[in-house]
């Protein structure tokens, strides 16, 4: 597979721990932003996302944070386990304009 | 399968040669982008198709990539006489709208040498 995270921030965590992972957002005028988790050798896969009417979003596992005074946005993964070793990026745009823009991606290693 | 598919996987190029990377995306899927990501960065917009109409090619690097979607369907990206420079990963993605989650592909790893 590709080696990935040569420059990448990392996040080491122990298996069965909670994972947080942050993102700062540079565009005050984004309303929808997405947390994507891509694997080694693969395209990123959707996790989670959320609009900018809500602060808080859950899913399987995943919660997603949205503070817009701030604009930070952060992943919460529950329980972590081995399959979730892959970078996450974030990504954010405005409902006028279809381009993502994306964040600069969090290495997550999971320790046995 | 029902995902995105893109062909081929690796791709390695003599400088100077001329390359074709094929985006079969989701079945019904009007949206369709291609990326660009270099080792441990997050991916670039290169350019975007709504059905067979390419609607933005604002991100295409140089007048040497060129991108088609003929029948709004099946796209192609074409390098021309590549450089090393180009050497990345080329992700495909679809969308059921333009402004919808985007469900990408495997991607094809290019190598200029």
């Amino acid at each position: 597979g590709e080696s990935v995270g040569l420059h990448l921030p990392t996040l080491s965590v122990q298996e069965g721990d909670n994972s947080i992972i942050n993102c700062a957002y540079s565009n005050s005028a984004s309303d929808y932003f997405i947390w994507y988790k891509q694997e080694s050798g693969k395209g990123p896969q959707f996790i989670i996302d959320i609009r900018s009417n809500m602060d808080k979003r859950q899913g399987q596992r995943v919660t997603v944070l949205l503070n817009k005074t701030v604009k930070h946005l952060s992943l919460q993964i529950a329980a972590t386990q081995p399959g979730d070793s892959a970078v996450y990026f974030c990504a954010e745009n405005d409902d006028s304009n279809y381009q993502l823009i994306w964040g600069a991606g969090t290495k997550l290693i999971i320790k046995p | 399968g029902a995902g995105v598919s893109q062909s081929p996987r690796y791709k390695v190029a003599k400088r100077g040669q001329d390359v074709a990377l094929r985006c079969d995306p989701i079945s019904g899927h009007v949206s369709l982008f291609w990326y660009q990501q270099a080792l441990g960065q997050g991916p670039e917009f290169l350019t975007y198709f709504q059905n067979e109409a390419q609607l933005d090619k604002s991100g295409l690097p140089s007048d040497r990539f060129f991108a088609e979607r003929p029948e709004g369907s099946v796209s192609t990206l074409k390098i021309q006489r590549t450089q090393q420079e180009d050497s990345a990963v080329y992700l495909c993605a679809s969308s059921s709208r333009g402004d919808g989650e985007q469900y990408f592909g495997p991607g094809t790893r290019l190598t200029v040498t």
